[in-house]
């Protein structure tokens, strides 16, 4: 089966960085996203990831190691504003979009 | 910001009513989903298309038909809205589904079954 993990729940401080986790097994591999939802609202995109490495987008970066399965979102500069859920998403061998649960973020002042 | 817009925006029904949402995009955009979300289970797909008249199931299909008579309208119906459907429930676009391209979602309809 198709399995998307991430923790269900973390929690940062004000200015600090967070590194949020996703781990993945897929039937393919077409690329991974990263996406932002704030209570209430519809998740926005953040990032697209195909090839290993980092990304940086601002306060925003994720990796990826596809060997491993394995990719991050790190988040530095915290702000009230980045308490959010970030789900983890991967394209598959057909280009379906496979969901984690999302990572709840809360951040503290 | 893309243009998908859902409605209603709200909605409560009884259990055993027919009850449709709507999807409407200006993008042109040829893949549309619909996704439920409910806590602890993430986004999973109910149905989605490829075109006009074309769609196909997805992990939680069971209650639930959409159709599509035009591009930019994609219409999810409950047959016959029973307490588990109660959640909320996300459109979603696509440029091209054998591209890596992100999605784009609408505001969401949050559905209560009572």
């Amino acid at each position: 089966g198709q399995n998307i993990d991430q923790p269900t729940e973390m929690t940062a401080t004000e200015g600090a960085i967070v590194q949020i986790n996703c781990t993945y097994q897929t039937s393919g591999f077409n690329g991974l996203f990263w996406y932002q939802q704030h209570a209430g609202e519809a998740p926005t995109f953040l990032s697209y990831n195909v090839l290993d490495g980092l990304e940086e987008k601002g306060r925003f970066s994720s990796f990826l190691s596809r060997s491993k399965g394995y990719s991050y979102l790190l988040l530095k500069e915290l702000q009230m504003k980045d308490s959010a859920s970030y789900l983890c998403a991967v394209l598959d061998s057909n280009y379906q979009l496979i969901w984690g649960a999302g990572t709840k973020l809360i951040i503290k002042p | 910001d893309a243009g998908i817009t859902q409605s209603p925006r709200h909605k409560v029904t009884e259990t055993g009513t027919p009850v449709t949402l709507r999807c409407h995009q200006t993008e042109n955009h040829r893949y549309m989903y619909w996704y439920r979300q409910d806590p602890g289970h993430g986004l999973r797909l109910i149905h989605y298309s490829y075109g006009v008249k074309d769609t196909d199931k997805g992990e939680v299909s069971d209650g639930y038909s959409v159709s599509r008579s035009k591009t930019e309208d994609f219409l999810l119906t409950l047959e016959s809205a029973t307490s588990s459907q109660t959640s909320v429930y996300f459109c979603a676009i696509r440029q091209g589904e054998f591209e890596a391209t992100e999605a784009f979602f609408g505001q969401g309809t949050r559905l209560t079954v009572v």
